[in-house]
């Protein structure tokens, strides 16, 4: 069975640095998809970035970047330049077949001023 | 209204009541999922309707019936739940391969 583990229940980032949160999987599928989820304490869940398995480059939207290391079965999120509303817990997803996810448990992220 | 919406934001039940979820998705995708939510613990996914129909049911128990009348409106009937079940019950909806897009969720507290 697929699973997703996120290591890191917490994170603290001093605002303007960066910071990355890591994301492991296990899976014996050769195509799938990624993706990091963002809830803030509204609780509404946002998508921050998301990366084809078959695609070797790494994907960014603005501040944040992931690295993929598909053969490591590893997905860790990099936020650059950290900023307070980047406070909130953040959700690595693996997407299976046309509709099953499987989420991590989380991190929340912490951003001090 | 744009997204996903769902109604009510809190509910509070006793253990014998009857209520219902709503999710209303305003995105034109053809698929809807129920997920629940609990502290430390991952999403777990409940159910999943394709174009009506349901393609996943993850062992939820049978005190928990999800109806789908179109892909825009999904609900999920709540009968003799037990205090274990409170939790924040979130709903999304997708396009094919494309990623979910969550509604605010329900938190629900079962007493």
């Amino acid at each position: 069975a697929q699973t997703v583990t996120q290591s890191q229940p917490e994170m603290s980032v001093q605002e303007a640095e960066t910071v990355t949160l890591s994301c492991t999987y296990d899976t014996s599928e050769s195509d799938y998809y990624l993706f990091w989820y963002k809830q803030p304490p509204s609780r509404q869940m946002i998508l921050v970035i998301r990366q084809e398995a078959y695609k070797q480059q790494n994907a960014t939207e603005n501040r944040f970047s992931v690295n993929f290391q598909k053969a490591a079965k590893s997905f860790s999120l990099k936020i650059s330049d950290s900023q307070l509303g980047d406070a909130a817990m953040y959700f690595c997803a693996y997407k299976t077949g046309t509709y099953k996810y499987i989420f991590g448990t989380g991190t929340r992220l912490k951003v001090l001023a | 209204e744009t997204g996903v919406t769902q109604t009510p934001r809190h509910l509070v039940m006793g253990m014998t009541n009857k209520k219902s979820l709503k999710c209303e998705q305003h995105l034109g995708h053809n698929a809807m999922y129920w997920y629940k939510q609990s502290a430390k613990k991952p999403l777990e996914l409940m159910f999943v309707y394709n174009f009506k129909e349901q393609t996943e049911n993850n062992s939820v128990p049978s005190r928990f019936s999800p109806e789908c009348p179109n892909s825009s409106h999904l609900f999920l009937h709540l009968h003799t739940l037990q205090p274990e079940d409170s939790a924040l019950y979130l709903c999304a909806s997708s396009q094919a391969h494309n990623e979910q897009f969550f509604g605010p969720g329900t938190r629900l507290t079962v007493l």
